[in-house]
């Protein structure tokens, strides 16, 4: 595997179900972070992980909790998610040192909450 | 604050005919730019970056963008377009020294192409 993968590529999920989304970085990067694209919206920065310490987390409500076991590693756990929750969800990943780089993106998850 | 504004939401070209897309940002210093492309259902894929230096930037796919200091742009550029460029195209702004993550995306400009 190369680059920044995803699973799964699409998921439908009740309002009631618990899920979780995996990302994990190929790259030898030290930063992740989550974003979710609905349609017509920016792309909406939810979680920022800098070597495995949480150091942004963008007022994104409560269900939604991000994990980052290692630097190669990042999940968003799912629970009682609302239909506006339905969108793609971005992870990405670079390396901070100090200032901004480039982000490598992964090919989304495609969350559909019925 | 940083923002970035791409002004056109929709631009139709005909394949073969040039193309540049439009990115204006909102810095207070000189800022970090990027263009990704997003094709349907996928990721984000980084076009070209400009961080200092020559102010023309080469990236892939035959595409350049410009930074134009006096006038806080960074449009992108390419000579002929294919078929194939037909996707969403979103310009970035980061801080130079700023915290990690700092990256603002405008809203994107989807490129139609017609044969």
């Amino acid at each position: 595997e190369t680059g920044v993968t995803q699973t799964p590529r699409h998921l439908v999920m009740g309002m009631t179900n618990k899920k979780s989304l995996k990302c994990e970085q190929h790259l030898g990067h030290n930063a992740m972070y989550w974003y979710k694209q609905s349609a017509k919206k920016p792309l909406e920065l939810m979680f920022v992980y800098n070597f495995k310490e949480q150091t942004e987390n963008n007022s994104v409500p409560s269900r939604f909790s991000p994990e980052c076991p290692n630097s190669s590693h990042l999940f968003l756990h799912l629970h009682t998610l609302q239909p506006e929750d339905s969108a793609l969800y971005l992870c990405a990943s670079s390396f901070e040192g100090g200032q901004t780089y480039e982000q490598y993106f992964g090919p989304g998850t495609r969350l559909t909450v019925t | 604050a940083q923002s970035v504004t791409q002004p056109d939401i929709h631009i139709t070209v005909s394949e073969g005919a040039s193309l540049e897309l439009r990115c204006n940002y909102s810095y207070g210093a000189t800022p970090y730019l990027f263009w990704y492309v997003q094709s349907p259902g996928q990721g984000l894929q980084l076009l070209l970056k400009y961080f200092s230096g020559d102010t023309l930037v080469q990236g892939i796919k035959g595409f350049e963008a410009e930074f134009k200091r006096s006038q806080s742009s960074f449009n992108l550029r390419k000579p002929s377009v294919h078929w194939s460029d037909a996707a969403e195209y979103f310009c970035a702004v980061g801080a130079n020294g700023g915290s990690q993550g700092n990256l603002i995306f405008g809203k994107g400009t989807k490129l139609s192409v017609k044969p």
